[in-house]
């Protein structure tokens, strides 16, 4: 049983639209945080969201943490080739430095 | 500041064969993970180090993965002897123990391929 689900696994979609991938869990995280990788490359965070309801924005994303920490949603607007990459969501169940719960990941592909 | 880094990037071995993954974490950065991403999956975590202390091996399969991390400083990831299924991406990371939440900073990774 995957703990963090995350969905769409595939997403292909033209430059300028405006998707949202989804992580879903049951269970309550301390802290989620999302990351991007590029092939051959290690993940690189994105951000980190530790407030039930908390919404940080970078750039064109937008990060939110639901209420009950339980899921979390990516939002991109207007969606260059750039931010084509596999990206993933990750939850700490408990503080300080235990080790992160990734979800299987979303595969984006933004087509010029 | 220079990030994680990892040696070798690829590694091609025959099964049954020892093989060996460096890493040399953030400056500073007491706490460090390995983890194993297969294909198409995320990363999961195979062992996480407090200083030279392994203090979360749970995931680790002990019959034949080892790992050390001597003076709390780098460390080394040891597969003897590999299957085919051990053939993956191996990533290590390392954050700055905070009280508050879990940031990790991840190396390259080394792709290993069992033939």
């Amino acid at each position: 049983t995957q703990l963090l689900e995350q969905s769409p696994q595939f997403l292909s979609i033209q430059e300028g639209e405006n998707l949202t991938v989804y992580c879903n869990s049951s269970s309550v995280f301390s802290s989620l945080q999302w990351y991007r990788q590029e092939p051959g490359e290690g993940p690189v965070l994105l951000v980190t969201v530790v407030t039930g309801g908390e919404v940080k924005k970078l750039k064109r994303l937008t990060f939110q943490f639901g209420d009950a920490r339980k899921d979390s949603s990516l939002h991109i607007t207007a969606a260059q080739p750039g931010d084509t990459g596999l990206y993933l969501c990750a939850g700490a169940l408990g503080g300080g430095a235990d080790g992160l719960t990734f979800g299987k990941g979303t595969h984006l592909i933004i087509q010029p | 500041e220079a990030g994680v880094v990892q040696s070798p990037r690829y590694k091609i071995i025959e099964k049954k064969q020892p093989v060996a993954f460096w890493c040399n974490p953030i400056s500073g950065h007491n706490t460090l993970y390995w983890y194993r991403q297969n294909l198409g999956q995320g990363p999961e975590l195979l062992i996480r180090y407090e200083n030279e202390e392994a203090v979360d091996d749970s995931q680790l399969p002990k019959d034949r993965f080892s790992a050390e991390r001597l003076k709390g400083v780098d460390s080394t990831l040891k597969i003897q002897p590999a299957e085919l299924g051990d053939s993956a991406v191996y990533l290590c990371a390392s954050s700055l123990r905070t009280g508050a939440y879990n940031e990790q900073f991840f190396g390259p990774g080394t792709r290993l391929t069992v033939l």
